[in-house]
């Protein structure tokens, strides 16, 4: 079955500064890629996704790289603000007909200092 | 409603009783999921239906647990003789026709003391 690996479990930068998230996939056949942002006690909200159509995907200050050769995928936030202090979950899925499961990364803790 | 609901959002209970929540998914979903997420860890699969049809459940599912969801609608996820390692958040998706519709509730944290 498909396991997904995250790191960094915490990341602390200063405002304004670039963070990256980095995770990778065991299982190939994986095609749909979202990333998750959860402030404490609050659901997962999706913030971007990628198929594995699809090379590199942005929004705004957010983006998302995937390299299917190598089964990494990459968060990437630039300009941080404090309101981006959360944790960050990737996930990995097969989307077909079937089961549809996430399988979700282990988290990383963003810190965003003023 | 546009979102998935889940009730009670909070639930205390002393080992050893059970517990009951409920799932309201987006009314046109067909497909409906619950996780378990314990502190500092991801969301976990427990067990997924497609309309009525339990269709996968994870080895998480111990026989302390069950799921259903009657009429293809709400579904409700109980847990029998609570443990103190059942104490976590769970949470509810649901998923309609493509991949970025999946939505997931507010969760239900459960503490057992």
């Amino acid at each position: 079955g498909e396991n997904v690996e995250q790191h960094p479990s915490t990341l602390s930068v200063q405002e304004g500064d670039s963070a990256v998230i980095k995770c990778t996939y065991s299982d190939s056949a994986s095609n749909y890629f979202p990333w998750y942002k959860q402030e404490l006690g609050k659901r997962p909200q999706l913030i971007i996704d990628i198929r594995s159509n699809v090379g590199e995907k942005k929004d705004q200050r957010i983006a998302v790289t995937l390299n299917k050769t190598a089964k990494h995928f990459s968060l990437h936030i630039t300009e941080t603000q404090p309101e981006d202090s959360a944790v960050y979950f990737c996930a990995a899925i097969l989307f077909s007909g079937g089961y549809n499961k996430l399988i979700f990364g282990a988290g990383t803790r963003l810190a965003v200092h003023p | 409603d546009t979102g998935v609901s889940q009730d009670p959002r909070h639930k205390i209970t002393k080992r050893g009783q059970n517990v009951t929540f409920r799932c309201d998914p987006i009314s046109e979903h067909n497909r409906l999921y619950w996780y378990r997420q314990t502190l500092g860890q991801g969301p976990e699969f427990l067990t997924y239906f497609q309309n009525e049809a339990q269709l996968e459940k994870s080895r998480l599912l111990s026989d302390r647990f069950s799921a259903e969801r009657p009429k293809g609608s709400f579904s409700t996820l109980e847990i029998q003789r609570t443990e103190q390692g059942d104490s976590a958040m769970y949470l509810c998706a649901s998923l309609g026709g493509d991949v970025d519709g999946y939505t997931f509730g507010s969760g239900t944290r459960l503490t057992v003391v």
